[in-house]
């Protein structure tokens, strides 16, 4: 099993530009979760997904960020436009069995900086 | 709204010590509970999920009780090594208004020295 798949690993942008980040779940895992760590805040979850349906979107901070899960396989998260106090590591976990029981297993994340 | 408080935030201790990392949070209504393990520039690594009626899960030097109605877990580390310096990071699972949520501590950075 290759594990949750984030790619770019790291991102440097400049302010206003668009930035885009991916995310391979799990074979099998039904729950895609986007979270944002930062030294100050710790791990924040931004959105997750059940079913490719997204079921929370409240930590999504601004109208900016977007997220969608065309299908099973692929999760995107948009930052448009991009600004400093976005830099981050923004990570994808899927979810092993039961949506309220299972297991959350993480990709390596993508560092994001933003200029 | 649940919140999860680890103890201590940072430790150090020499290799060979048998440590006990402390997570609490503050509503028991959980489904689970999971050690999470990470390393500086890495992602977290799932290490032991202690469903809500469970009251232990071990996995070679690492046991994880789980206390719900006290909301409380420990962590306990044997025989330490220097590779076990990492962040550890505790986190909950409840159910919110028909959502799964994940509520995280801030970890305990833990270093072991040779």
């Amino acid at each position: 099993d290759a594990g949750v798949i984030q790619s770019p690993r790291h991102e440097v942008t400049e302010m206003g530009q668009e930035v885009t980040l991916r995310c391979k779940p799990i074979s099998g895992h039904n729950s895609l979760f986007w979270y944002r760590q930062t030294m100050m805040r710790g791990l924040e979850l931004l959105i997750y997904f059940n079913n490719n349906v997204p079921i929370d979107d409240s930590g999504m901070p601004e109208d900016r960020f977007s997220a969608k899960m065309p299908n099973a396989s692929f999760s995107t998260l948009k930052i448009q436009p991009s600004e400093p106090r976005d830099s981050a590591v923004y990570f994808c976990a899927s979810n092993g069995g039961g949506l309220f029981t299972g297991e959350l297993f993480f990709g390596e994340g993508s560092r994001l900086t933003v200029l | 709204k649940q919140e999860v408080t680890q103890i201590p935030a940072a430790l150090s201790v020499p290799e060979g010590e048998n440590l006990v990392l402390n997570c609490s949070f503050t509503d028991s209504a959980i489904y689970n509970l999971q050690w999470f393990r990470q390393d500086p520039g890495k992602g977290l690594t799932s290490l032991l999920l202690i469903q809500s009626s469970q009251r232990e899960q071990t996995s070679g030097r690492l046991n994880a009780s789980l206390d719900k109605s006290s909301g409380r877990s420990t962590l306990y580390i044997a025989a330490s090594q220097p590779g076990d310096s990492a962040t550890y990071l505790c986190a909950v699972r409840r159910e919110d208004s028909g959502y799964s949520t994940l509520t995280f501590g801030k970890g305990t950075m833990l270093l072991v020295s040779p």
